[in-house]
């Protein structure tokens, strides 16, 4: 049973447009929820992150919105740049298991000049 | 700065043979994670470790032991690999307030079991 799922495998944006990269979680022990950007051949870099006491957090051009009852959240990227071009990965994690992120299977995100 | 730092970057093995990943950082965190990533899949955590001295089992921890002796490395042990293990592995850092500041990754160990 898959408790954080990415159900769009891939995404293709233009340049200067918005990137929307969605995340479905089933557990409702999860309280915090990060995404983090991966390049080929490299590692996991972390993005940006949101408790569960908060709807919405920004970070420049990326902005984290969650919807606790539907247990939703989602990652825009406004404007899409070629350099955000990556694999884009949702984790969640239990204050209650301290060091255990659970993550998605990824989408990777293609944006076009 | 050098984060975290995993040796080696690529490695084969063949069916049977037992080796040691290396994982060192120098962040003085105080969690660390080990993590395999198969294709189109996303990473599922192996072991982890809270401190010097404990560690526990995350989600898929069979053919894999762990120590942390000192704050700074976190070895992943593979007892006797299987073509099952072929995979990319990344250990992974942070400090005890990680939810709020995410993990810090090394570049991976790239691994092969034939």
């Amino acid at each position: 049973d898959q408790q954080v799922k990415q159900n769009s495998p891939s995404l293709s944006v233009q340049e200067g447009r918005i990137s929307i990269l969605n995340c479905d979680y089933t557990n409702s022990m999860f309280d915090y929820f990060l995404w983090y950007k991966k390049y080929p051949a490299e590692g996991p870099t972390f993005l940006i992150s949101i408790s569960s006491i908060k709807d919405k957090n920004e970070d420049g051009r990326f902005t984290v919105f969650l919807n606790k009852s539907a247990k939703h959240l989602s990652l825009h990227i406004v404007p899409s740049q070629p350099g955000d071009s990556a694999v884009y990965f949702c984790a969640a994690s239990a204050n209650t298991n301290a060091g255990k992120s659970t993550f998605g299977d990824g989408t990777t995100l293609t944006v076009k000049p | 700065n050098a984060g975290v730092t995993q040796t080696p970057k690529f490695q084969v093995l063949k069916t049977g043979q037992s080796m040691t990943l290396q994982c060192a950082q120098d962040m003085n965190h105080e969690y660390m994670s080990w993590y395999r990533q198969d294709p189109g899949m996303g990473l599922r955590l192996i072991h982890y470790s809270v401190g010097a001295g404990i560690t526990d089992q995350g989600e898929v921890p069979n053919g894999y032991n762990v120590s942390r002796s000192t704050t700074e490395d976190f070895p992943l042990r593979l007892l006797s690999a299987a073509p099952s293990q072929t995979s990319v592995y990344f250990c992974a850092s942070s400090y005890s307030t990680w939810p709020t500041y995410g993990y810090t990754f090394g570049s991976g160990t790239r691994l092969t079991v034939v």
